[in-house]
């Protein structure tokens, strides 16, 4: 049973572009949440979403960043004309959805560089 | 701000030896979780405890949990090299997972 994944695991990308980060979350889970970690931080939450719905967009920045889950394919963190500030590695984790603060499982994690 | 806080930020212990790490909570939960994180990777999840148990064992580690003091603590037993990482608690109000900073711990051979 394959867990959680992520990709790219690494990605770099210049000032003022689009990154793009995928999460597919484990088999029977229909949960999927965000969480960015800064250098020497913890996780703090960005966005929760189940399928085709966003439930929980209190961590997301205002601007440029946007997450979805379809119905088909994996989850995406969409962040537009990228700044150094969000250079981080970016979490996602899922669960089967039957309860709140269930066990939430996390994928390996995408580390963006914003040169 | 932030739901829990670990304490001590830094733990350093030989082999063998006994390591603790205690969190502190703001608000009411469901349940306190423990994740172990290795240096660049994801996080593991080790241990839930739920709001109505005080003890919790599985293998090596043993968590407990004092609603009225809104604390929990991971003690992890007969430390090996390979239990080096940062160990942090999550809880919340809601279902979003709200973290601290970490304990780190550092295992010598």
């Amino acid at each position: 049973n394959a867990g959680v994944m992520q990709n790219p695991r690494h990605l770099v990308r210049r000032r003022g572009q689009e990154a793009r980060l995928r999460c597919s979350p484990m088999k029977g889970h229909s949960h999927v949440y965000w969480y960015r970690q800064l250098p020497e931080e913890g996780l703090k939450f960005m966005v929760y979403l189940q399928k085709e719905n966003i439930i929980d967009e209190s961590g997301m920045p205002k601007e440029r960043f946007s997450a979805e889950f379809p119905k088909e394919g994996p989850s995406i963190l969409r962040i537009q004309q990228v700044v150094r500030g969000d250079s981080a590695a970016y979490f996602c984790a899922s669960s089967p959805g039957t309860g709140s603060q269930e066990t939430q499982y996390f994928g390996p994690g995408t580390r963006l560089l914003v040169l | 701000s932030q739901q829990g806080e670990e304490d001590p930020q830094a733990l350093s212990i030989q082999e063998g030896e006994n390591a603790t790490m205690n969190c502190s909570y703001k608000t009411s939960i469901n349940n306190l979780q423990w994740y172990r994180q290795n240096s660049g990777r994801g996080l593991v999840h080790l241990i839930l405890i739920r709001s109505n148990e005080r003890e919790k064992h599985s293998g090596r580690l043993r968590v407990t949990l004092d609603t009225s003091k809104k604390s929990s603590s991971l003690l992890i037993t007969a430390s090996r090299a390979a239990d080096t990482a940062s160990y942090f608690c999550a809880t919340g109000p809601g279902t979003a997972l709200i973290f601290g900073k970490g304990t780190t711990l550092s295992v010598s051979s």
